[in-house]
């Protein structure tokens, strides 16, 4: 079975400061790992995905992931938050890399970013 | 048209009524899906077809019927709406992985 546990529903940074979005991971197979944000009111854009190249993957905005199997975690990262990542970030996971399968999200982490 | 487009933006339904809601994409991508997003849930699959002509069940599928005549074409239906079926309802299609989601249906259920 697939799951995926975003540590944190809340998070406070102030304007400048780096970011971090916990998210591990469950999977029986070699996962696809992706994050997502959604602004309010707004559907979800895809920031950066996973499909076992390089384990450093960076994404749109300065966001960066790793994947790290030994801590079956994805952790999403960025060096100095900017007012505009304030949105809610989804951690999904797919139990392939390839063909069309169910995606699984996470719970969701709101973002915060103080002036 | 250009990615995903659902239809209506938002609805307020009387329960016991029948409602469909639409989703075109112009991407020709094979795979598409609905979920419905309720806060500190996520978003929970509902339906998805992997290719025009199949369709599948996913985590929450009871009360929602889907058809996938075409590519372009995935409609969602609620035979008889409940009120826990008011939610925000999102479709998406996928193609390398990524999915793509258009903005949105958020429906009440009164």
């Amino acid at each position: 079975a697939q799951s995926v546990t975003q540590l944190d529903s809340h998070v406070s940074v102030s304007e400048g400061t780096p970011v971090l979005l916990r998210c591990n991971y469950s999977s029986s197979y070699s996962p696809s790992l992706f994050w997502y944000v959604q602004h309010p009111n707004k559907g979800l854009q895809l920031l950066l995905k996973y499909t076992s190249a390089a384990t450093l993957v960076k994404g749109i905005n300065g966001f960066e992931a790793e994947f790290k199997k030994s801590e079956t975690s994805f952790h999403l990262t960025k060096p100095s938050a900017h007012m505009s990542d304030a949105a809610e970030y989804f951690c999904v996971v797919s139990p392939t890399t390839s063909g069309t399968y169910k995606y699984i999200f996470g719970t969701g982490t709101r973002l915060k970013v103080l002036a | 048209i250009a990615g995903i487009t659902q239809a209506p933006t938002s609805q307020i339904l009387a329960a016991g009524r029948r409602m469909t809601l639409r989703c075109t994409q112009d991407m020709r991508h094979n795979a598409m899906y609905w979920y419905r997003q309720d806060l500190g849930l996520g978003l929970r699959l509902i339906h998805y077809s992997n290719t025009a002509g199949t369709t599948g069940k996913g985590e929450v599928p009871d009360g929602y019927s889907v058809s996938r005549a075409n590519t372009d074409d995935f409609p969602l239906t609620l035979a008889s709406a409940v009120p826990s079926q008011t939610s925000v309802y999102f479709c998406a299609s996928s193609v390398y992985y990524e999915q793509y989601f258009g903005p949105g249906t958020r429906l009440t259920v009164t």
